[in-house]
């Protein structure tokens, strides 16, 4: 299996644009994770899904931010309006279940 | 979740055993102990996990004290791609559970 795969990799935008990160997890994982990190805050959870279903979004900032899971197999966060502060690593994750969660490489935005 | 306590920085020397501390001081009894790494510019990567007995696997072993309040992660003979930030998490054994993440310990390894 390749992993989780997000894209792009990296994303430079200006304050006000829209943009959007996309996560394909692992096959057969049933739980999706999105994170963000940046030097002041580190590693915080954004929003997690079950099953497509979104569990918990109170890391989610503000209602600029917004994601979807429409099948098991892809999920998208998205900003509108980016802002500057929205600058960061924004890591997916899935899981199979009980144990393990496996990270994607991650997604670097700019946000001019 | 139990919060869990970790040095900032830990220097370590190439081919020596490293031995990364964690406090968990309020943990409960069905808490997990976690451990997770994240080389610089890589997503996090999952090392090892235990209840109250000592684990190993071929990255690493877990010591785990007897009240469960603290733990050691182990790596034998550390090399210098084990240079990374080192994260200690508790957490339940539930399905979709999120992690969450604190400052973890920064290891160097050196030459």
């Amino acid at each position: 299996d390749a992993g989780v795969i997000q894209s792009p990799r990296h994303e430079v935008t200006e304050m006000g644009q829209e943009v959007t990160l996309r996560c394909k997890p692992i096959s057969g994982h049933n739980s999706l994770f999105w994170y963000r990190q940046t030097m002041m805050r580190g590693l915080e959870l954004l929003i997690y899904f079950n099953n497509n279903v979104p569990i918990d979004d109170s890391g989610m900032p503000e209602d600029r931010f917004s994601a979807k899971m429409p099948n098991a197999s892809f999920s998208t966060l998205k900003i509108q309006p980016s802002e500057p502060r929205d600058s960061a690593v924004y890591f997916c994750a899935s899981s199979p279940g009980l144990y393990i969660q496996y990270f994607g490489a991650g997604t670097r935005l700019s946000v001019l | 979740d139990a919060k869990t306590t970790q040095p900032p920085s830990m220097d370590c020397a190439e081919g020596r055993a490293a031995n990364l501390p964690c406090n968990h001081s309020t943990i409960s009894g069905n808490e997990y102990v976690y451990w997770y790494r994240q080389i610089h510019s890589q997503g996090p990567q999952y090392i090892i996990h235990g209840l109250k007995n000592n684990e190993t696997n071929e990255m690493a072993s877990l010591i785990i004290t007897e009240d469960r309040k603290s733990s050691t992660l182990i790596l034998p003979h550390a090399t210098l791609r084990d240079t990374a930030v080192y994260y200690c998490i508790v957490r339940v054994l539930q399905a979709g559970t999120a992690l969450i993440f604190g400052k973890g310990t920064t290891l160097s390894v050196s030459s």
